[in-house]
């Protein structure tokens, strides 16, 4: 199984609503990863996750919170967004961090901010 | 520091010709590079990916690319396009140092026309 799910596909929120994406693999990943994707515009890397820790946050404004609740499951959570944090999340997985193997992608969540 | 840079945001080209997108790099030694590929309202998936074996890379979908140090580049080929590969190839470079992850690099939007 190569597959990274990702909950829910599309997703409307407001200014001051609180929601969570979701992330998993089952391929026993250790490294995982966001990525944030405008329109016509390549992924831009959030946070990376190894063994479960963080390990790259790149200077993500807080209301975004990602989470690793196991090796299998990786969340964000999203709380008072802006209408420009509209796009496309993506999340990745591979077997490890820092070094030369394939990321698995997910489908995405499309995230609207009214 | 890495990068790539895509020649072309767009490229054009009739079912049943040939495809070229086009990547430099730029890398003091030896990078680790990859395609891959985007199809509307998709995830990212992995075409192929170079790390310092063999210099012509075959992925899937026929699609191969030729790492060329002299020129510093890493082309994408396909000898025959089919309507199916219509979508967004981004070229992508393995950082080795620093934050260890993948840049990409803008994207390349290819149409093929009946």
């Amino acid at each position: 199984d190569t597959e990274v799910t990702q909950t829910p596909k599309h997703l409307v929120m407001g200014m001051t609503n609180k929601k969570s994406l979701k992330c998993e693999q089952h391929m026993g990943h250790r490294a995982m990863y966001w990525y944030k994707q405008k329109a016509k515009k390549p992924p831009e890397l959030m946070f990376v996750y190894s063994y479960e820790k963080l390990s790259i946050n790149e200077s993500v404004p807080s209301r975004f919170s990602p989470e690793c609740p196991n090796s299998s499951l990786l969340n964000l959570h999203l709380h008072a967004l802006q209408p420009e944090d509209s796009a496309l999340y993506l999340c990745a997985s591979s077997l490890e961090r820092g070094k030369v193997y394939e990321q698995y992608f997910g489908p995405g969540t499309r995230l609207t901010v009214t | 520091a890495q990068s790539v840079t895509q020649l072309d945001s767009h490229v054009s080209v009739s079912e049943g010709t040939p495809v070229l997108l086009r990547c430099n790099y730029s890398s003091s030694y030896s990078p680790s590079l990859f395609w891959y590929v985007q199809h509307p309202n998709k995830g990212l998936q992995l075409l192929l990916k170079y790390t310092s074996a063999a210099t012509l890379v075959k992925g899937i979908n026929g699609f191969e690319a030729e790492f060329k140090k002299s020129e510093t580049s890493f082309h994408l080929t396909k000898p025959s396009a089919h309507m199916s590969d219509a979508a967004e190839y981004f070229c992508v470079v393995f950082m080795d140092t620093g934050r260890r992850a993948l840049t990409f690099g803008s994207g390349t939007r290819l149409q093929v026309q009946p």
